[in-house]
């Protein structure tokens, strides 16, 4: 079956830095996404890394590695709007294809 | 603007009665998905539709109903055979399907009393 970890919460200061990691069991893989949900609001896409290595957004910047099956979202300058929960979503490469989402890491940012 | 909604964003029912949350969107997406969310849980997968007039079960559709007669909407059902309605239903469009970029409605916050 298809399977991903992610911390249940992490906290920060403001200006800090923050690394949200995702390890995942998948019996197929495309690559890694990242979506961001506020409280009561609509998850919104952050970053998809298909290959191995970092990809920089502005402040947030996420990464891969197919080999460990390990990826972490990176973000820095935390602002007080970066609380949220974070989630980290892979594709299942079986006949349905569908987003699988791990349960999130909430992320409370503190002043 | 384009985008997708969700109607109502509370919805109130009683215990065995069937209840449709709306999801227009207009951004020609092909693709349309329910999920279900509970506290502290991540997204799960209820029905998708790749494409008009055709719709597929996802991880948890029992107790769950669509149709998906035009492009843009794409109604949930939430039938009394649902034990436990009570969640946060949200609502996302791709452009094809299953893509890992998906569009997400406002959600709905549905309470069965």
């Amino acid at each position: 079956g298809q399977s991903l970890e992610q911390p249940s919460e992490v906290t920060a200061v403001e200006g800090a830095i923050v690394q949200i990691n995702c390890t995942y069991q998948t019996s197929g893989f495309y690559g890694l996404s990242w979506y961001q949900q506020h409280d009561g609001g609509a998850p919104t896409f952050l970053s998809y890394n298909g290959l191995d290595g970092l990809e920089e957004t502005g402040r947030f910047s996420s990464f891969l590695s197919r080999s460990d099956s390990y990826g972490y979202l990176l973000l820095q300058e935390l602002q007080m709007k970066d609380s949220a929960s974070y989630f980290c979503a892979v594709r299942d490469s079986g006949a349905t294809n569908k987003l699988i989402f791990g349960t999130g890491t909430l992320l409370a940012v503190q002043p | 603007d384009g985008g997708i909604t969700q109607s109502p964003k509370y919805l109130f029912r009683k215990e065995g009665q069937n209840v449709t949350l709306s999801c227009e969107q207009n951004l020609n997406h092909d693709a349309m998905y329910w999920y279900r969310q509970d506290p502290g849980q991540g997204l799960r997968l209820i029905y998708y539709s790749q494409i008009v007039n055709d719709f597929q079960k996802g991880d948890i559709a029992e107790g769950y109903s669509v149709s998906r007669e035009k492009k843009e909407s794409f109604p949930l059902t939430v039938t009394s055979a649902q034990k436990n309605p009570t969640a946060f239903y949200l609502c996302a469009s791709s452009p094809r399907a299953h893509t890992d970029t998906q569009y997400f409605g406002p959600g709905t916050r549905l309470t069965v009393l």
